[in-house]
């Protein structure tokens, strides 16, 4: 079964521009969340969709959005990209919503650095 | 306070003998809870989860969960040197929930 796929694997931007980074979970998991890793603050979440809709948002600012399509695969998007946006995002994927199953599985990240 | 807390380490343990890393969290309503196994460069993977009290066992590794200790733990048995890593431990507010909060991780050396 394959798993959690994030591309592209690494990019580089300048102060200023905008990114689209995109995530494909698991076959047959519903539920997308998004993480940046930093050495400074760790894994930090930044939001979640399931079934298109965004269920849950972490302490970020307006520049980061995302968005879920019918298919489940999900996409992230940073605009005016500030050096701080260094990072790795992560993305994870769940098989759907309820009790006692709640195991989330990452995909192998996409590496951004701001020049 | 931090919400999960950990030990950094570096935590250096021989071959062979067993690991224990901890965990701890502030919210008692924290339902599930996790251990993810990362390596340098590498996105996290994960390992074991728990969602009752007592213990969980899986192959080599066992996790032990004291909700009234808020407290959660991973050994480690037979450590093997493929084991250095860090580990990161994550819990959930509530079932449903899919907001995982994590500590920062505590960095394992196995000495062969």
């Amino acid at each position: 079964k394959a798993g959690v796929t994030q591309t592209p694997r690494y990019l580089i931007k300048t102060r200023g521009q905008q990114v689209t980074l995109s995530c494909s979970p698991i076959s047959g998991h519903r539920s997308v969340s998004w993480y940046q890793q930093t050495p400074g603050q760790g894994l930090q979440f930044l939001f979640e969709y399931f079934s298109e809709t965004q269920r849950n948002k972490g302490n970020f600012p307006g520049r980061f959005s995302g968005r879920q399509f019918s298919n489940s695969r999900s996409e992230m998007n940073v605009s005016t990209l500030e050096l701080g946006d260094s990072a790795l995002y992560l993305c994870a994927s769940r098989r759907n919503s309820g009790a006692g199953d709640n195991e989330q599985f990452f995909g192998p990240g996409t590496r951004l650095t701001v020049l | 306070q931090k919400e999960v807390e950990q030990n950094s380490g570096p935590l250096s343990v021989p071959e062979g003998a067993i690991a224990s890393l901890n965990c701890t969290y502030s919210d008692r309503g924290s339902q599930s809870f996790f251990w993810y196994r990362q390596y340098s460069g590498k996105s996290p993977e994960l390992i074991m989860f728990i969602y009752s009290n007592g213990d969980k066992e899986d192959g080599r590794f066992t996790a032990q969960l004291n909700k009234a200790s808020q407290y959660v733990s991973l050994l480690i048995r037979d450590s093997q040197p493929s084991d250095s890593a860090t580990y990161l431990c994550a819990v959930t507010t509530n079932f449903g929930n899919e907001k995982l909060t994590f500590g920062t991780g505590t960095r394992l050396t196995i000495i062969p």
